[in-house]
């Protein structure tokens, strides 16, 4: 089965850096995506990992560790409208096909 | 272009009714999920299809959910004798293979 953990809430302060973890047990890994959901809105996509190491985008960076299967997002800089949850979906491959699981999100409260 | 879309956006039913929830994807993709989002929690995998493949249906909560694409574009989710515990945001996504998913407004079911 796969199972992916990651905190339920965290809080951080306008301006600051944050780092919200993400750990996952899956069988055939096929990468780990991270997505935001503002409240009452759809997920959006923010970045997708497939090899070991730190993809930056922005404000925005997204680090995996397959052998450790361990993700984090760090947010830099951080702004109100950051205040949203973030969710973890890992991609695995099985029988023919792959199929994105996601977990069950982070909610970040941004203070100013 | 045009995203994904859905209908109805609001569905209010009495237990033990049928809904039928449609999803447009977006023209020329060949992956859809459908996912249950219950207040303030992560998305729950529920269904995925991928081209002209079987279906993956294990996260069908129970016989009652059963899900159809039809000619490889437009999906319908359809829930039978509706439960209290039904009542949740259904999100639909597609993507082109399982690379980043484009996520649906979703229809907020409510089951009294």
């Amino acid at each position: 089965g796969q199972n992916i953990d990651q905190p339920t809430e965290m809080t951080a302060t306008e301006g600051a850096i944050v780092q919200i973890n993400c750990t996952y047990q899956t069988s055939g890994f096929n990468g780990l995506f991270w997505y935001q959901q503002h409240a009452g809105e759809a997920p959006t996509f923010l970045s997708y990992n497939v090899l070991d190491g730190l993809e930056e985008k922005g404000r925005f960076s997204s680090f995996l560790s397959r052998s450790k299967g361990y993700s984090y997002l760090l947010l830099k800089e951080l702004q109100m409208k950051d205040s949203a949850s973030y969710l973890c979906a890992v991609r695995s491959y099985r029988r023919r096909d792959d199929k994105i699981i996601f977990g069950k999100g982070t909610r970040l409260h941004i203070l100013p | 272009g045009a995203g994904v879309s859905q209908s109805p956006s609001n569905k209010v039913t009495e237990k033990g009714k049928d809904v039928e929830l449609r999803c447009d994807p977006i023209s020329g993709h060949t992956a859809l999920y459908w996912y249950r989002q219950s207040l303030g929690q992560g998305l729950e995998f529920l269904i995925y299809f991928q081209g002209n493949s079987a279906p993956d249906k294990s996260g069908l909560p129970s016989d009652r959910f059963s899900a159809e694409r039809t000619g490889g574009s437009v999906s319908t989710l359809t829930i039978q004798r509706t439960q209290q515990e039904d009542s949740a945001v259904y999100l639909c996504a597609s993507s082109f293979t399982t690379n980043e998913q484009f996520f649906g407004p979703g229809t907020r079911l409510t089951v009294l």
